[in-house]
C-alpha cells in the first residue's frame, strides 16, 4: 500500500515562491515509477502541473515550465515542487500522486490547499 | 497547447447507461485515462490505457477509443457514480500531460 502525504505552507505571498513536497510511504522513491503533481483551483478542473522519474528526467506543463521545479530527496523518500513568482490565479489544491504498476495515476496523496494572499 | 474536450454535464436516470466523451487530436496515438473525484476527495483511477479497469474498479465502468474520441461508459448508473469525470492523455510528444475539463455526471 504506497501512502503519499503532501506538505506546505499553506499561505504564500504574492510573487513568492510555493514549495511542497510529497513524502512517500510503502514504496521507495527510487522505484521505476513516474511521480507528480497536480492541481485543483477551487471549484475548477484538474491540471497536471509536472513529473519526474526516479532517474530525474522531469517533464512539465508548458504553460508552467518556466516557473516550476520537480526534484526528488532519495535521503528522505520524498519529492518536491517549487513554483515562483506565483499569483491569485496559483490558489489551487495541490496533489502529489504516483502511476500505478501499470500506467494511470493511481495512488494519490490527500490533497492540500495552498492560498496565495498578501 | 494540447487540449481535451469533455461536455460538462452529463444526466442520466438511475440504471441508464451514462456515456462520457473525450476529444484530442493526438488521441489516435496516445492512451486515454478516466479518473473518477467525487466532492472534496482526491480523482480515483477508473480507466487506465483506454479500455482497462484497475483492481478494485466496478465491471460497470468501461473505456472505448475510436480515433480522436475516447469514450468512458458507466452502466447501471447508480447514485454513487455522480461525481465529476476527466479524461487525462498526453500530447503528440508524450512528454506533457492533460486532462479534459471535466464532465458532472447527475444520476436523477
Amino acid at each position: 500500500q504506497v501512502q503519499l502525504q503532501e506538505s506546505g505552507p499553506g499561505l504564500v505571498k504574492p510573487s513568492g515562491t510555493l514549495s511542497l513536497t510529497c513524502a512517500v510511504s510503502g514504496d521507495s522513491i527510487n522505484s521505476s515509477h513516474w511521480w507528480t503533481w497536480v492541481r485543483q483551483p477551487p471549484g475548477k478542473g484538474l491540471e497536471w502541473i509536472g513529473e519526474i522519474y526516479h532517474s530525474g528526467r522531469t517533464n512539465y506543463n508548458p504553460s508552467l515550465k518556466s516557473r516550476v521545479i520537480i526534484s526528488v530527496d532519495k535521503s528522505n523518500n520524498q519529492f518536491s515542487l517549487k513554483l515562483t513568482s506565483v499569483t491569485a490565479a496559483d490558489t489551487a489544491v495541490y496533489y502529489c500522486a504516483r502511476e500505478g504498476d501499470s500506467s494511470g495515476w493511481y495512488w494519490w496523496g490527500q490533497g492540500t490547499l495552498i492560498t496565495v494572499s498578501s | 497547447s494540447y487540449e481535451l474536450t469533455q461536455p460538462p454535464s452529463v444526466s442520466v436516470s438511475p440504471g441508464q447507461t451514462a456515456r462520457i466523451p473525450c476529444s484530442g487530436d493526438a488521441l489516435p496515438k496516445k492512451y486515454a485515462y478516466w479518473y473518477q473525484q467525487k466532492s472534496g476527495q482526491a480523482p480515483v483511477l477508473v480507466i487506465y490505457e483506454d479500455t482497462k479497469r484497475p483492481s478494485g474498479i466496478s465491471e460497470r465502468f468501461s473505456g472505448s477509443s475510436s480515433g480522436t474520441m475516447a469514450t468512458l461508459t458507466i452502466s447501471g448508473a447508480q447514485v454513487d457514480d455522480e461525481a465529476d469525470y476527466y479524461c487525462y492523455s498526453a500530447d503528440s510528444s508524450g512528454d506533457h500531460g492533460v486532462f479534459g475539463g471535466g464532465t458532472k455526471l447527475t444520476v436523477l
